[in-house]
């Protein structure tokens, strides 16, 4: 099992529709938990980080880590055109010098206007 | 803030050739940067970490005399891909992390090498 399971998609939403993004992991030790948007041909963008269980907001996405079902989701309301990318979740373990980020495959998504 | 830049942003060679990509913080000091690999429609692939000041730490599989890293300052790492042959051909993207961001990583913008 790996680490960090994520569904590559590709989705196709219509603009405007809510947008569901998962990971789920295993390794139980992991509590940092973030969201990256990639654009094809470009570096990843952070987008959402948190360090707990529970929900965070930003503007239209909502990330929402479950740390007892070790599931994490980004959520993307009133999705855009614009809002076509690659979404990868990454999660590190705290503490330690030289810990690494653990990303999922990334999901492709597209957003029709 | 935390914005880190790569230059070049693509560049082609001959194969044979030795190529340098540079990696810089702009606003932040990086006490570890990290450079990655990533083939087309896949995920990120660590190939090594690099601390300031001390050796790098290349991933299993990864060539450290191939793919050389020097991470002279705070602000700077450079990749130095040696005598490149078209299999390195690959979108190499670099990320810092500041001491007292804990596990974030701020990715550059990528370079895309096309060796011929």
């Amino acid at each position: 099992q790996k680490e960090v399971e994520q569904d590559p998609g590709p989705l196709s939403v219509p603009e405007g529709a809510i947008v569901s993004l998962n990971c789920t992991y295993s390794n139980s030790a992991f509590q940092y938990f973030m969201w990256y948007r990639q654009y094809s041909r470009k570096g990843p963008e952070l987008l959402m980080y948190t360090y707990s269980s529970g929900n965070k907001e930003d503007g239209r996405f909502t990330a929402q880590v479950d740390k007892s079902s070790k599931y994490i989701s980004l959520f993307i309301r009133d999705s855009q055109p614009s809002d076509s990318a690659t979404y990868l979740c990454a999660m590190s373990v705290r503490g330690g010098s030289n810990y690494k980020l653990t990303f999922g495959k990334g999901t492709l998504l597209t957003v029709n206007p | 803030g935390a914005v880190v830049s790569q230059h070049p942003s693509w560049v082609i060679c001959k194969s044979g050739t030795s190529v340098k990509i540079e990696c810089r913080s702009l606003d932040f000091q990086a006490t570890t940067m990290f450079w990655y690999r990533q083939f087309p429609k896949q995920s990120l692939m660590l190939m090594a970490t690099s601390n300031e000041g001390s050796k790098a730490t290349y991933e299993q599989g990864v060539e450290k005399d191939k793919f050389l890293i020097n991470h002279a300052s705070l602000t700077l790492s450079t990749l130095t891909v040696t005598s490149a042959h078209p299999e390195d051909s690959s979108f190499y993207i670099c990320s810092a992390r500041e001491a007292t961001s804990g596990g974030l990583e701020f990715f550059g913008p990528g370079t895309r090498l096309t060796v011929l």
